[in-house]
């Protein structure tokens, strides 16, 4: 199965500031790669697909970026709105596997 | 609007079935494949199994987790997604999601807005 790690686990921000969540694979999954944003209480919320497609309504200050095993998602002005925990996935091979999660936390 | 819907969670034995539905409307539900998704209590995403469409003859996948014991299937002619989960165990309990996949892309794109599955004695 092919691992996703991201970092970090947890971070804590300001609103206004730039963020820049990571994502490894443990083997290359080409441009399959999607991210979601999860609220508490609340189904996630597709946002990226493609490594840096944006889903219909997504705004653009979403972004995301990457190749072969190394990925990125940046939000570049956090808003209220925006503090959630990220997930990253991949869609290359079966099982379809996700990343463990990033928290972005108000500081 | 695209619209997914789940019903059927709720509180089951350790070794007992249950069996999840997963309602879908405003769009060709024929057109797409479709996964089941799940949340441990305060866990991550952890993808449960997939269902291909007609023409790819409803070929369907499993995690390893879930393999023998789950079976997902789908009617067309209702524009229905079903998770038949069963000899369930503890570490079964979660919130279970369908999920759209886009056509052409294998991404997903919509989700349900979930159903609690609580397996316990």
């Amino acid at each position: 199965d092919i691992q996703m790690t991201q970092s970090p686990s947890s971070l804590s921000a300001s609103v206004g500031d730039r963020v820049t969540i990571t994502c490894r694979a443990s083997q290359g999954i080409s441009y399959y790669l999607a991210w979601f944003q999860q609220k508490p209480g609340k189904a996630p919320k597709s946002l990226i697909y493609a490594v840096s497609s944006l889903q219909s309504g997504v705004p653009s200050k979403f972004s995301g970026s990457g190749s072969g095993t190394d990925f990125t998602l940046t939000i570049s002005s956090l808003e209220p709105e925006d503090f959630a925990t990220y997930y990253c996935q991949q869609y290359s091979t079966y099982p379809v596997t996700f990343g463990g999660g990033t928290k972005v936390e108000i500081k | 609007e695209v619209q997914l819907v789940e019903s059927g969670g709720g509180l089951v034995q350790p070794g007992g079935s249950l069996r999840l539905s997963c309602a879908a409307s405003g769009f060709t539900f024929s057109d797409h494949y479709m996964d089941w998704v799940r949340q441990a209590p305060g866990k991550g995403l952890e993808w449960v199994g997939r269902t291909k469409k007609k023409v790819n003859g409803y070929t369907t996948e499993y995690a390893a987790s879930v393999k023998g014991r789950f079976t997902i299937s789908r009617d067309d002619s209702k524009n229905s997604l079903y998770l038949q989960m069963n000899s369930l165990r503890t570490e079964d309990t979660a919130v279970y999601y369908c999920v759209r996949i886009y056509s052409s892309g294998f991404y997903y794109d919509y989700w349900g807005q979930g159903t609690l599955v609580t397996v316990s004695s």
